[in-house]
């Protein structure tokens, strides 16, 4: 059965840094691209940054980029973002998500997303 | 690329038709001549679920009363009759170009 599990979300102030992590399994995680997606409180959802199988390529939305690092360790099963220089537009429900889809798009997964608090 | 999802509140009845519209800022054809526009569920409380991928192609397990088309740029999902199981909020996302992009979401509720 697949299983995504997202922790380290906490209540930080404006310009810390957080790493999140989602811990896979149930599926080759070495075979899939991966993402992070956020949802701040009552709001949509945001697309935020993915990685490919092997951590070779790596995209992330505007606002965020030059702040957070995506990664994966492949022989964890483990991906992470490093959240750097944040700030109170960050503060979201943060899920990692196997979403990719080509022409062949096989089934879809989410965590059960970690909440970040961005707060002085 | 923006993509605006209209409507952003959907009062249904049940047993009903419902529509949902997303419209793209620019084509979402990508060069290998694919449409990379999903559909996605988020009952409350859950996580989201993908229901339609590709425009039109249904997931697995998803029931065949939900169903996707597009015009061009103009994308659409269809609720042919609403169960009380159908509410939430619906997103739609473009996975052609980079970054890839959500629409604002649309809160389907009952009457």
């Amino acid at each position: 059965q697949v299983q995504l599990v997202e922790s380290g979300g906490s209540v930080v102030q404006p310009g810390r840094s957080l790493t999140l992590s989602c811990v896979v399994s149930g599926f080759t995680f070495n075979n899939y691209g991966m993402h992070w997606v956020r949802q701040a409180p009552g709001k949509g959802l945001e697309w935020v940054a993915v990685i490919s199988s092997d951590g070779s390529d790596k995209q992330y939305t505007d606002s965020v980029k030059g702040r957070f690092t995506i990664s994966r360790d492949n022989s964890d099963n483990t991906l992470y973002l490093q959240m750097n220089s944040l700030t109170v537009e960050d503060t979201a429900v943060y899920y990692c998500a196997k979403i990719d889809c080509g022409r062949d798009c096989p089934p879809d997964s989410w965590g059960q997303g970690t909440l970040v608090t961005v707060s002085s | 690329i923006v993509i605006t999802q209209s409507p952003l509140s959907l009062p249904v009845t049940l047993g009903q038709p419902a529509s949902i519209s997303c419209r793209s800022s620019q084509s979402l054809v990508h060069s290998n001549g694919d449409t990379y526009f999903h559909w996605f569920q988020q009952r409350p409380g859950q996580s989201p679920r993908r229901l339609i991928h590709n425009v039109s192609n249904r997931d697995s397990g998803v029931p065949d009363r939900f169903s996707g088309s597009y015009s061009g740029t103009d994308f659409t999902l269809k609720i042919s009759r609403v169960e009380a199981e159908d509410i939430g909020v619906y997103f739609c996302l473009q996975g052609t170009h980079w970054p890839w992009t959500f629409g604002q979401g649309t809160k389907v509720e009952i009457k």
